[in-house]
């Protein structure tokens, strides 16, 4: 069974980095075709795709918050760690890990898609 | 940047209809593209993979189609569980932008 789930502070103060850890069971981020990405959804608004780790280390971002975000991986501990810095109340948003499964198409190609998402952790940005 | 945009944004609906939902890509992702279900408080939950494969477990009338940059999920008769939110995204390039989403309603 694929688990995730997210953890980290749920009040952060405006200039702060945030760091938010994504621990997840029933799966190896060493497997290839495996990948865990970040996803954050501000209240009442739609989900915005944040970065992407793949099994062989490669790393992605949204090109509006590339140069505040890290993405990072301890596959040891079965974690991913997101870094987000100079933290604004614009940011304020539930934080979603989700897992993109090794999955192939007829001609062998890797699939995208989220498959399992953890539980959402809500981080708030204010003074 | 890819950029999807969701019809309708917001739809009422009775228990029984058929409903379809379209998303639009400014340009063409092949069939790269996924569906996802989600309801107040909730995680997203994925339907839909690959324009048009049905996630295992997800109901048979759920079902989508298209490639290139029209794409619509249909639902065939609605059930009261899925009134929810419905957001497309595309996954042919980075970043993997969502659609701003289609609440679904009685």
């Amino acid at each position: 069974q694929v688990t995730l789930r997210e953890s980290g502070p749920a009040l952060v103060k405006p200039t702060q980095t945030l760091t938010l850890t994504c621990s997840f069971s029933g799966f190896s981020l060493n497997t290839s075709g495996t990948s865990v990405s970040w996803i954050r959804q501000p209240p009442g608004k739609a989900l915005v795709w944040l970065a992407r780790i793949d099994w062989d280390d490669d790393k992605y971002y949204k090109t509006s918050l590339k140069t505040r975000l890290i993405i990072s991986k301890d596959t040891s501990k079965n974690q991913v760690v997101l870094t987000m810095t100079n933290m604004d109340p614009v940011d304020t948003a539930t934080y979603y890990c989700a897992r993109i499964p090794p999955v192939r198409d007829d001609s062998g190609y890797f699939l995208y898609f989220f498959d399992s998402w953890g539980q959402g952790a809500l981080v708030t940005v204010s003074s | 940047d890819i950029q999807l945009t969701q019809s309708p944004s917001f739809l009422s609906a009775s228990v029984g209809d058929r409903v379809t939902i379209t998303c639009r890509a400014s340009q063409g992702i092949s069939n790269f593209l996924a569906w996802y279900q989600q309801k107040p408080g909730k995680a997203p939950n994925l339907l839909i993979y690959a324009a048009s494969t049905l996630q295992s477990g997800v109901p048979s009338r759920f079902s989508g189609s298209g490639s290139g940059t029209e794409f619509t999920l249909t639902i065939s008769s609605l059930q009261p569980e899925d009134f929810a939110t419905y957001y497309c995204q595309e996954l042919n390039s980075y970043p993997h932008t969502f659609g701003q989403g289609t609440r679904l309603e009685i």
